[in-house]
Formats: C-alpha cells, structure tokens, sequence
C-alpha cells in the first residue's frame, strides 16, 4: 500500500507567476484536502475534494483552486502568486470509512 | 470548532516521560480529541484519539478528567526521534467523519528531546 505522495518537492516562483502542486491519495481513498502551512503556524485548510467535486471551503481567495481526478489523484493550482503564499503545501487523503486523514510530505513554495 | 491552547513548546530530556496539556474550555459534546505529531518538512502524523477518561496505544497515552475542558497527551520514555511539533484538535472527528471533516490546527506544542 503506497502512501501520500506529493510533487514537486520544493519549488520557486516569482510574484505573479502561476503554479500547479500534485498529489497522489493513498490506495482505496476517494477524499482528499488540501492545506497551507506557513512557517511556525499550523496547517489551515483549503478546500476538499469528493469524487471529483469540491465539498468545502477554508477562508482563501479564488486564486486558489483544485481539480480531483477519476483515479482520486489531485491537483492544486494558485495564480498570481503572492510573497504570502510561500509555505509547505499539505495534501492529506482519506476514506469515507471513518480511518483518518494521511498527509503526504508536502510541497515547499517559495515566492520570491 | 472549540478552540485549543498549547504551550509553544518544551524541552525534555531522554528517558523521560513527557506530559503536554491542552486546554479547550469550548468542547461540544460529539468533538473528540486527537493528537498529531509533525517532524519538520513532513506532514502531521496521527497518534491518538480519545473522548473521555484514558486512552492507550503503543506509541501515547491521552488522558481527559471528566469535564472534557483539557487533555493530556503522554509519551513514555522520550528518545531523540521525538523532537517535533505536537498538535491537539477538537471536533467531530470520529467515524465517518474522521476523513470527511476538515481538521483545524492550533500553532502546537514544540517539544525539543535533550541527549
């Protein structure tokens, strides 16, 4: 059984620029959310994903997006980057079985 | 979602039994408390759950008097690989909703293991 897997591992943008974050669920998991963590906070949610539909919101401007795809895989998308939206992006999967949320490592932004 | 308070962070030393509260006056009565651990550049790793008195698994203990407004997470015999930020959620997370509820993050508790 293969975990959570995100990609890139580390990325630079400048300002303005668009940028596309991947994540892979877990085997068996139809559900996955994302989340932004700034460096010393704790992760704040961004939005979820439910076969293929968004099913929940965080506080975050339109700019940011995603897509779930039929094999449950993710994607999320930011335009016009911003200095603020340097942070580790958190994908995290899960079931509707009720076992949890299982992170991926995250995709470190850097905007500069 | 009730809101929760952690100490920023604590130190400890190896071997050690570490105790780290979390307080949440707010607590519904279908929120349930669940601890996760974060190494650095790594996502939150799930440890433990519980909604009242004790609960015990291989890696932590969690302990929650009868008022539910505060819990304890405890970790036997601390070693090195220990070091990371800990994190106390409240909410309905159990069940069907544990992987279907978003789950709300304080800043954490940093707990540093001393050699």
């Amino acid at each position: 059984e293969t975990g959570v897997t995100q990609s890139p591992t580390h990325l630079i943008k400048t300002r303005g620029q668009q940028v596309t974050l991947r994540c892979s669920s877990q085997s068996g998991h139809n559900t996955v959310s994302w989340y932004q963590q700034a460096l010393g906070q704790g992760p704040q949610f961004i939005f979820q994903y439910y076969r293929e539909e968004e099913n929940g919101r965080g506080n975050f401007p339109p700019r940011f997006s995603g897509l779930q795809f039929p094999n449950y895989s993710s994607e999320l998308n930011v335009n016009a980057l911003e200095l603020d939206d340097s942070a580790l992006y958190l994908c995290a999967s899960s079931s509707t079985t009720g076992t949890g949320w299982y992170f991926g490592p995250g995709t470190r932004l850097t905007v500069l | 979602l009730a809101k929760t308070t952690q100490p920023i962070s604590m130190d400890s030393y190896e071997g050690q039994e570490v105790n780290i509260t979390c307080s949440h006056n707010n607590i519904a009565t279908n929120d349930y408390i669940t601890w996760y651990q974060q190494f650095p550049s790594q996502g939150p790793r799930f440890i433990i759950q519980g909604y009242k008195t004790k609960v015990t698994n291989e890696v932590a203990s969690l302990f929650i008097p009868a008022d539910r407004k505060s819990s304890t997470l405890s970790l036997p015999r601390v070693s090195l690989s220990d070091t990371a930020v800990y994190y106390c959620l409240v909410g309905p997370y159990r069940g069907v909703n544990f992987g279907n509820e978003k789950l709300t993050f304080g800043t954490g508790t940093r707990l540093t293991i001393i050699p």
